[in-house]
């Protein structure tokens, strides 16, 4: 089945303990990118990638990095996480740019 | 103001009634996405468009590229539509994708 698959769903953790989302497809995607969702505010680009070892900024980079080491991965690392990093994030990824897209099932990270 | 606006923010309608959800946008696009999100918050792409109209099943997205404005149309609706629909534009350069803040739709039986 083609999927984005993000982990983990749930996340729990405090501030400043370094943490990574995974996110891998299976469709040989070009396009990969990150999303942040937060009431009244919606949905936020973080990075992207157009393909392997190319990534830009997005919306709302601060506080964020990405690899992509290899065309189906492309994992977000929060190198010292703050409360205000608490949202709802989706990967999503496409063939390339002007296709359609397929997102993940989302990542709740809470950070106390 | 912001580069993607919907209307309406919040929608209710009764069971077997035509919705239509709009959405304009300010900035030059390449295509423009209908997305929709359920309460257990995944997000699932109904339609990609840069012109004319596409149709399925229920559903019908129209976008006049002259006057930056997309409208999503759900015949018959259903409770099961009941969700967040979202309008997301990519711009012209391709690489960034911008969403407007979504359209919470309630369809009571």
């Amino acid at each position: 089945e083609a999927q984005v698959t993000q982990n983990p769903r749930y996340l729990i953790t405090v501030t400043g303990k370094k943490l990574t989302v995974t996110c891998s497809q299976n469709m040989n995607h070009e396009y990969m990118s990150w999303y942040r969702q937060d009431p009244g505010l919606g949905l936020r680009q973080i990075y992207y990638s157009m393909n392997v070892e190319v990534t830009d900024k997005g919306d709302v980079p601060e506080g964020y990095k990405v690899s992509r080491k290899e065309k189906r991965n492309f994992p977000l690392i929060l190198e010292s996480p703050s409360p205000n990093q608490t949202s709802l994030y989706f990967c999503a990824s496409s063939f390339r740019t002007g296709y359609d897209y397929t997102f993940g099932s989302g990542t709740r990270l809470t950070v106390v | 103001k912001n580069e993607v606006e919907q209307s309406p923010q919040n929608l209710t309608a009764q069971e077997g009634e035509f919705i239509t959800i709009n959405c304009s946008y300010s900035v030059g696009i390449s295509a423009l996405h209908w997305l929709q999100q359920h309460p257990g918050g995944g997000i699932v792409s109904l339609f990609m468009l840069s012109s004319g109209k596409k149709k399925h099943g229920r559903l019908i997205a129209t976008i006049n590229i002259q006057e930056k404005h997309s409208s999503l149309h759900i015949t018959a609706s259903h409770p099961r539509d009941s969700a967040v629909y979202i309008c997301a534009v990519g711009e012209t350069s391709g690489s960034r994708l911008t969403f407007g803040e979504g359209t919470q739709l309630t369809v009571n039986p």
